[in-house]
């Protein structure tokens, strides 16, 4: 069974820049995550979403960010413009709520670097 | 808010040593507590959970306990290998949602 998949891995950017990061949940999962990892940290939710609904971004600085998972697969990160403390690494997980556990499968991750 | 605090590192250990991790947790309710692990280059994977109370969690020879009278869930190995090296993160899940919340990480580097 393929993992939740992530791309690109690393990306460098100049800030003001525009940047975007995609995930691929795990075929079935209808929970989706994005957190942040800065340096030295543990990660930290930013959004998380049942189906394609966003039920809780509270965390999510919309001032610059947003996200979207259409059809309830695929979903998107966006920063625009970024500032040099977005430098973090960007994970993405999925879960199957329907199975009781909420066990949460991570991808490998986006390391973002803002110049 | 629910929080969790783990010992800083980094942890540097001879191959065949034992480990412990200790890492606490506040919470309202009765949260499920995990263990993650991050190799060299690779993603977050789960090692071991507990959901509740006096539950023990093992998994590839770690074990963590989880004690509500202590709000504790210290990770151990009785004999670590260099293949263990890795940052170790203790997690907790509330009972009113799904987000995790992470610690900040414990490095463990285990020398030959």
């Amino acid at each position: 069974e393929a993992g939740v998949v992530q791309s690109p891995r690393y990306k460098i950017i100049e800030k003001k820049q525009p940047v975007a990061f995609w995930c691929n949940p795990i075929s079935g999962h209808n929970t989706l995550y994005w957190y942040r990892q800065n340096l030295g940290q543990g990660p930290e939710l930013l959004i998380r979403y049942e189906n394609e609904e966003a039920v809780d971004d509270s965390q999510l600085p919309k001032d610059r960010f947003s996200a979207e998972r259409l059809k309830g697969v695929d979903s998107t990160l966006k920063i625009q413009p970024a500032e040099l403390g977005d430098s973090a690494v960007y994970l993405c997980a999925s879960s199957l709520v329907a199975d009781g556990s909420y066990e949460q499968y991570f991808g490998p991750g986006t390391r973002l670097t803002v110049t | 808010g629910d929080s969790v605090t783990q010992m800083e590192g980094p942890v540097t250990l001879s191959e065949e040593a034992c480990l412990t991790i200790n890492c606490t947790y506040t919470a309202t309710g009765y949260p499920s507590l995990f263990w993650y692990v991050q190799y060299p280059g690779e993603g977050l994977q789960l090692l071991l959970k507990a959901t509740k109370a006096d539950d023990k969690g093992s998994n590839k020879g770690f074990e963590a306990t989880y004690r509500k009278e202590t709000t504790s869930f210290h990770l151990e190995k009785g004999s670590v290998q260099v293949s263990d090296s890795a940052v170790y993160f203790c997690a907790l899940r509330g009972q009113a949602g799904t987000a995790l919340i992470f610690g900040k990480g414990t490095t463990l580097s285990v020398s030959s």
